[in-house]
């Protein structure tokens, strides 16, 4: 089984640049999650997807962040502009189950470093 | 407000010794309880799980304890060896009637567990 997929793996722009972050869940996972990571802090969850409904956005900063999920399957994470806060790993995620406690056994990819300068 | 908090930032353990790693939670709703470990440049990979109707839960070299009262986790793993050296990160959910909270963790800062040889 293929994992999920996430590019680009780096990426280095100036602040007020933008910048975009593609994900590929796994096959059939139908609930996919964005977490973003800062340097030294776990994971935060920002947005999470139902096939390509949002259950959740309510950590995402809505001012620069928007992220979508067309036809339910890959995921795209936008940031504009940036700021040089925003400079952290972005950590797509991706569940088979909705419901569950199975459905809090996340797979991620190995995720998008950004740093914005 | 960190809700999940791992206060040990690092740990060094000699190989086949036991490694205890420690979680501490604020939040009383948290019902389901994970362990993620991390290798660098790679995305975090589940490891074991607890939910709060049980207090110990254990796969192979891995053990969960749960203490509701204390709001208390710790991973224990017997024998440590080499390939254990990586960050781990304590993650907690909850479930809620219309179950949306599904797969939304918070997460702890992370212990980095080294194994000597």
């Amino acid at each position: 089984e293929a994992g999920v997929a996430q590019s680009p793996r780096y990426k280095i722009i100036e602040k007020r640049q933008s910048v975009a972050f593609w994900c590929n869940p796994i096959s059939g996972h139908a609930t996919l999650y964005w977490y973003q990571q800062i340097l030294g802090q776990g994971p935060k969850l920002l947005i999470q997807f139902q096939n390509n409904g949002v259950v959740d956005d309510s950590q995402l900063p809505k001012d620069r962040f928007s992220a979508e999920r067309l036809k339910g399957v890959d995921s795209t994470l936008k940031i504009q502009p940036a700021k040089l806060e925003d400079s952290a790993v972005y950590l797509c995620a991706s569940s088979p189950r909705s419901t569950g406690s199975g459905a809090n056994v996340l797979t991620f990819g190995a995720g998008s470093r950004l740093t914005v300068l | 407000d960190q809700q999940v908090k791992q206060n040990s930032p690092s740990l060094s353990v000699q190989e086949g010794r036991i490694s205890i790693l420690n979680c501490d939670y604020t939040n009383s709703m948290f019902d389901y309880f994970l362990w993620y470990k991390k290798y660098p440049a790679e995305g975090p990979t589940f490891l074991i799980s607890i939910s709060s109707i049980k207090d110990k839960n254990e796969d192979g070299r891995f053990t969960v304890f749960l203490n509701k009262s204390a709001k208390h986790l710790s991973l224990h793993i017997v024998p440590s060896q080499p390939g254990d050296s990586a960050v781990y990160f304590c993650a907690a959910s909850w479930i809620f009637i219309g179950g949306t909270s599904y797969g939304k963790l918070t997460f702890g800062q992370g212990t980095i567990l080294t194994v000597h040889p």
